[in-house]
């Protein structure tokens, strides 16, 4: 089984919700990855979890919360977001977040309206 | 800073060879991959290189120069699936995978 799962795969929102993207893989992989994607740009890494620690947060703005439950889940928690949010979330795993990692996974993505 | 810089658009016709380059500005980053991205699919993963030279996959085929801070991919015998974008990307210490901003390839018949 190579895949990363994502659910759910389009989530329209009010600027006052909260919902929570969810992300799963049975690699045995202990990085984990989640990624903000706009419409003709690349993918840009918002966190990376490591051994389901927290190992890296790119200044990414404190309404969105990440969460690893455990070493094969991984949500994003959001909150009070702005139509500027409205994007494709993608989670990715790999490996390990080192060097020794060539191939990251990426699931198929959460589209994200904010309205 | 990292920078990684790849041509926006590139076409070519069916059966041919196309080369997307990537030209990088980055230090202490392990090697260089490429990821295609079909409109509104995932990333997928398709090359890696550690060291200089070659890598071969297939119809695929990467290559890197750290010397040159330049590495890129070579599409051969171009079919129509291969339209997509293709996105260099650097491992950096600490498990940053950054991508360049990638290359829309359209395949003509």
């Amino acid at each position: 089984d190579t895949e990363v799962t994502q659910t759910p795969k389009h989530l329209v929102m009010g600027m006052t919700n909260k919902k929570s993207l969810k992300c799963e893989q049975h690699m045995g992989h202990r990085a984990m990855y989640w990624y903000k994607q706009k419409a003709k740009k690349p993918p840009e890494l918002m966190f990376v979890y490591s051994y389901e620690k927290l190992s890296i947060n790119e200044s990414v703005p404190s309404r969105f919360s990440p969460e690893c439950p455990n070493s094969s889940l991984l949500n994003l928690h959001l909150h009070a977001l702005q139509p500027e949010d409205s994007a494709l979330y993608l989670c990715a795993s790999s490996q390990e977040s080192s060097g020794a990692t060539t191939e990251a996974f990426f699931g198929q993505g959460t589209r994200l309206t904010v309205v | 800073g990292q920078s990684l810089e790849q041509p926006s658009e590139v076409t070519a016709v069916e059966g041919a060879i196309v080369q997307i380059n990537c030209t990088y500005q980055t230090s202490g980053f392990y090697g260089l991959s490429w990821y295609q991205q079909h409109d509104g699919g995932a990333p997928t993963f398709l090359s890696y290189n550690a060291l200089d030279g070659l890598e071969e996959t297939g119809r695929f085929s990467s290559f890197l120069s750290r010397s040159d801070s330049y590495g890129y991919l070579l599409l051969q015998e171009l079919q129509m699936k291969d339209s997509a974008s293709y996105f260099c990307a650097v491992i950096h210490q600490g498990g940053k995978l950054i991508f360049g901003q990638g290359t829309e390839l359209s395949v003509k018949p």
